[in-house]
């Protein structure tokens, strides 16, 4: 258990649905950060929000959409998927602003059909 | 894009064996570091290097930052069954630009 939860933790969804993945960090961090990973790929680093303003997108396509209404939770909002955006996605947060210190949620497992 | 070449990709060994795996890398980074993920759950940090030829343990892991800042390696000794997993390493640096790569993962499987 690392103090970062994530809901919920499998998903399938179709290309026309819309729907949000959900992480709650109960650390007091004050960044967090979305990652994807596929299979047999690096993880990639998707968004970071530090004090719960965004400052990374590593050229995420719009269907992907962030919020971060304050420091303990982070959204992502998903619309119009492809099949290829099927992976796992992780939440991670750090103590004190960006850092290679992270703590990992358990991750959500998309399936897109 | 960067990308950190970790090898090898998979590994079967007998318990009680050691383990060996490098990561190298075409940049230079000022952080490495190393997680371990079990199955159905996100990696979790292991070990954390600073600095050039620095060599870190953590029980039975011992890790390397190479002089070039371009690689890192970790060593398992006296594996056990639950090592089991993929073992990650990741460049952080945050002079400038914020980079933070990780590898394509060891997995290692552990033979009782």
């Amino acid at each position: 258990e690392t103090g970062v939860t994530q809901t919920p933790r499998h998903l399938v969804m179709g290309m026309t649905n819309k729907k949000s993945l959900k992480c709650e960090q109960h650390l007091g961090h004050n960044a967090m950060y979305w990652y994807k990973q596929s299979a047999k790929k690096p993880l990639e680093l998707m968004f970071v929000y530090n004090f719960k303003e965004q400052t990374e997108n590593n050229s995420v396509p719009s269907r992907f959409s962030p919020e971060c209404p304050n420091s303990s939770h982070l959204f992502l909002h998903l619309h119009t998927l492809q099949p290829e955006d099927s992976a796992l996605y992780l939440c991670a947060s750090s103590p004190t602003g960006i850092s290679y210190e992270q703590y990992f949620g358990p991750g959500t497992r998309l399936t897109v059909t | 894009g960067q990308q950190l070449n970790q090898s090898p990709q998979s590994m079967f060994i007998q318990e009680g064996e050691d383990v060996s795996m490098n990561c190298t890398s075409s940049s230079i980074f000022n952080t490495w570091l190393w997680y371990k993920q079990d199955p159905g759950e996100g990696p979790v940090l292991l070990i954390a290097l600073y600095k050039a030829g620095e060599l870190t343990s953590n029980g039975r892991l011992t890790a390397q930052f190479g002089i070039t800042r371009k690689d890192s390696f970790l060593n398992i000794s006296a594996s056990i069954p639950s090592d089991v997993g993929i073992y990650f390493c990741a460049g952080f640096t945050s002079s400038g630009t914020y980079k933070y790569i990780f590898g394509t993962g060891t997995r290692l499987k552990v033979l009782a």
